[in-house]
């Protein structure tokens, strides 16, 4: 069974950094791209990054280049997202989601999610 | 970006009655592949999005055949024959054509 579990939310003050852990399980990790997905409180979805199995391609929203950075282990099944310069607006609930392999780009397979809150 | 715009449901859909959801993107997701690259998800309250539909028509493994997705290049439909209670939630596309992957702003489905 597919499993993605993250971790590392919490609160947070504007401009402090914040890095998240996405560990997965049931499915072989290296053969697979990630993603980030963030959902702020009572709004809709937002693609944040997306990485590729081998790390090779890595893309950002707009929104997020340039204070977040995608990356993974391979050897721990882990995703990560590493987020620096924090605002107000990025409070949200990230999930990470499998990325099937390509042509293909929906998420089959998401976490439960963490939550992210910026606040003083 | 590709901007992927909603429509809002006549809510609450009668139990039994079928529901449809609309979603326009500001650029045809038809490839030269001939597929197209759209997806429905829907989330229910609490929960994690499910994937309901990818390719635009292509039902995700376990998932009701109430379920069905059609369109074209621009305009894309999702069509719930008979809306059950466990339908209820909000309801997103999503464009894969190129990055930044985009969502619609979601469709609120409530039965009554």
């Amino acid at each position: 069974e597919v499993q993605l579990v993250e971790s590392g939310g919490g609160l947070v003050q504007p401009g402090r950094s914040l890095k998240l852990s996405c560990v997965a399980s049931g499915f072989t990790f290296s053969n697979y791209g990630m993603n980030w997905i963030r959902q702020a409180p009572g709004k809709g979805l937002e693609w944040v990054a997306y990485i590729s199995s081998g790390s090779s391609y890595i893309y950002y929203a707009e929104t997020v280049k340039g204070r977040f950075t995608i990356s993974r282990d391979n050897a721990k099944n882990t995703l990560y997202l590493q987020m620096t310069s924090l605002r107000s607006e990025d409070t949200a609930l990230y999930y990470c989601a499998r990325h099937p392999p390509p042509p293909g780009g929906w998420f089959a397979y998401w976490g439960q999610g963490t939550l992210v809150t910026v606040s003083s | 970006d590709i901007v992927m715009t909603q429509g809002a449901l006549p809510n609450p859909v009668p139990s039994g009655e079928s529901a449809s959801i609309t979603c326009q993107s500001s650029k045809s997701l038809l490839h030269s592949n001939g597929k197209t690259y759209l997806n429905w998800y829907l989330q229910r309250p609490g929960q994690s999005p499910q994937l309901l539909i990818y390719w635009m028509s292509t039902r995700a493994s376990g998932v009701s055949d109430r379920f069905s997705g059609s369109g074209s290049g621009t305009d894309f439909t999702l069509k719930i024959s008979s809306v059950e209670a466990e339908d209820v939630g909000v309801y997103y596309c999503q464009q894969f054509l190129e990055y930044p992957l985009t969502f619609g702003s979601g469709t609120k489905l409530e039965i009554k």
